[in-house]
């Protein structure tokens, strides 16, 4: 069944650690996407993606960094975690089309501690 | 650039009620329109879209929406809420190949 996920659903880390989020699609989705959500419910656009090698920064600033090296897999790493990171991360995919919606998994809720 | 801005944050209606939630848009080119929903902890999932092609958009679970150039807004009604409508609403607008811009969502309360 064509989806798209996320590991781990909840997790919770030290400050200072190293952390990497998972998103996998396998609908052979060129664009990908990553929005923090943060308690207030706002979706903020962190990261984008149109395609393998090609990466780009969204409208909020982010510590975070990702890599786009397989087409179906779009990491996001947090180098070193800090309690302003805390967040939920919710990753998405869309093909290319001018109308083409984007499909979310079911987001990353981080707590750093 | 693109816009939304959906007016109530927090919305609240009877079981039977009609559900209005707002969301004016605006957008520098033609705009694509989206409504979401969002379950707790869970991802959003797509209600509808508008693609142009009609000005009144049907989606998922009975609901629909209205585009109205001419008050840049994009509507989501149902004519008649449930108790499983309680959620997250979010409005969203691309300009083409660009990627959504969220509005900052509505959280629906359905009352016995």
């Amino acid at each position: 069944e064509a989806d798209i996920y996320q590991t781990p659903r909840y997790l919770v880390i030290g400050t200072g650690k190293k952390i990497t989020l998972e998103c996998s699609q396998t609908m052979g989705h060129d664009k990908m996407y990553w929005y923090q959500q943060d308690p207030g419910m706002e979706l903020h656009l962190i990261h984008y993606s149109y395609g393998v090698n090609s990466t780009e920064k969204g409208d909020l600033s982010s510590e975070s960094t990702v890599s786009r090296i397989r087409t179906e897999h779009f990491p996001l790493t947090l180098e070193s975690a800090r309690p302003s990171h805390t967040s939920q991360y919710l990753c998405a995919s869309s093909e290319w089309g001018r109308v083409s919606e984007a499909f979310f998994g079911q987001g990353t809720r981080l707590t750093v501690v | 650039a693109q816009s939304v801005t959906q007016l109530g944050s927090h919305v609240s209606v009877s079981e039977g009620a009609l559900v209005l939630l707002r969301c004016n848009y605006s957008s520098s080119v033609p705009p694509y329109l989206f409504w979401y929903v969002q379950y707790p902890n869970q991802g959003l999932q797509l209600l509808l879209k508008y693609t142009s092609a009609a000005t009144l958009v049907k989606g998922i679970n009975g609901f629909e929406a209205e585009f109205k150039k001419s008050e840049t807004s994009f509507h989501l009604t149902k004519p008649s809420a449930h108790m499983s409508d309680a959620a997250e609403y979010f409005c969203a607008v691309s300009g083409g190949n660009t990627p959504l811009v969220f509005g900052k969502g509505t959280r629906l309360s359905v009352i016995a």
